[in-house]
């Protein structure tokens, strides 16, 4: 059973315009939550985050908001680049475990067209 | 600051052989990861090691995979015999985590796509 799930394999976006990936999880244990990203022939790069104690993180051109109540986050990019094409990576953790490994969505094929 | 090392980038092995994937975590950290990354899924996480401690082993196929860091720096895991569906990327990560700590922004390696025929 996936714990986390991001439900768009694939996302086309103009260049300029606001790019929205979503995710959804189900583990209420879950309390810290993290996007990273992944070139071709890379490993992921972690690019934000967001505790349950706050709804709303936001870093330059990312932001990424978190809903407890509905168990999903999404990630804004705007303005959306050809160079934020990539894979994006929803994962969540639980912060007080003290073992706190990552499980990790499949991921959302982000192409941004110029 | 060096990443991630990773070797090889690359492997092609026949099913029943073995092989085996090196890991060097950034310089300090104490807490290192193995994931594997089937096509077409996210990364899942196969061990954890606190220095040269295994924290967490719980989805590792005991059978057939093993994975050592001796000296709590550099790692190796290995796989014998390997089967078709260990085709994957095997990504190695480190954070500074100390005491178990918060895993927060792990900081991967390149992978190393492993294809079994």
């Amino acid at each position: 059973d996936q714990q986390v799930k991001q439900n768009s394999p694939s996302l086309s976006v103009q260049e300029g315009r606001i790019s929205i990936l979503n995710c959804d999880y189900t583990n209420s244990m879950f309390d810290y939550f993290l996007w990273y990203k992944k070139y071709p022939a890379e490993g992921p790069t972690f690019l934000i985050s967001i505790s349950s104690i706050k709804d709303k993180n936001e870093d330059g051109r990312f932001t990424v908001f978190l809903n407890k109540s509905a168990k999903h986050l999404s990630l804004h990019i705007v303005p959306s680049q050809p160079g934020d094409s990539a894979v994006y990576f929803c994962a969540a953790t639980n912060e007080n475990s003290g073992n706190t490994p990552l499980v990790f969505g499949k991921g959302t094929r982000l192409s941004v067209i110029a | 600051e060096a990443g991630v090392a990773q070797s090889p980038r690359y492997k092609i092995i026949e099913k029943r052989q073995s092989v085996a994937f090196w890991c060097n975590p950034i310089s300090g950290h104490a807490t290192l990861y193995w994931y594997q990354q089937i096509l077409g899924q996210g990364p899942k996480l196969l061990i954890q090691f606190q220095n040269n401690g295994v924290v967490d082993d719980s989805q590792l196929p005991k059978d057939r995979f093993s994975a050592e860091r001796l000296k709590g720096v550099d790692s190796t895991l290995k796989i014998q015999p390997a089967k078709l569906e260990d085709s994957a990327v095997y990504l190695c990560a480190s954070t500074p985590g100390t005491s178990g700590g918060p895993t927060y922004e792990q900081y991967f390696g390149p992978g190393t796509r492993l294809t079994v025929t």
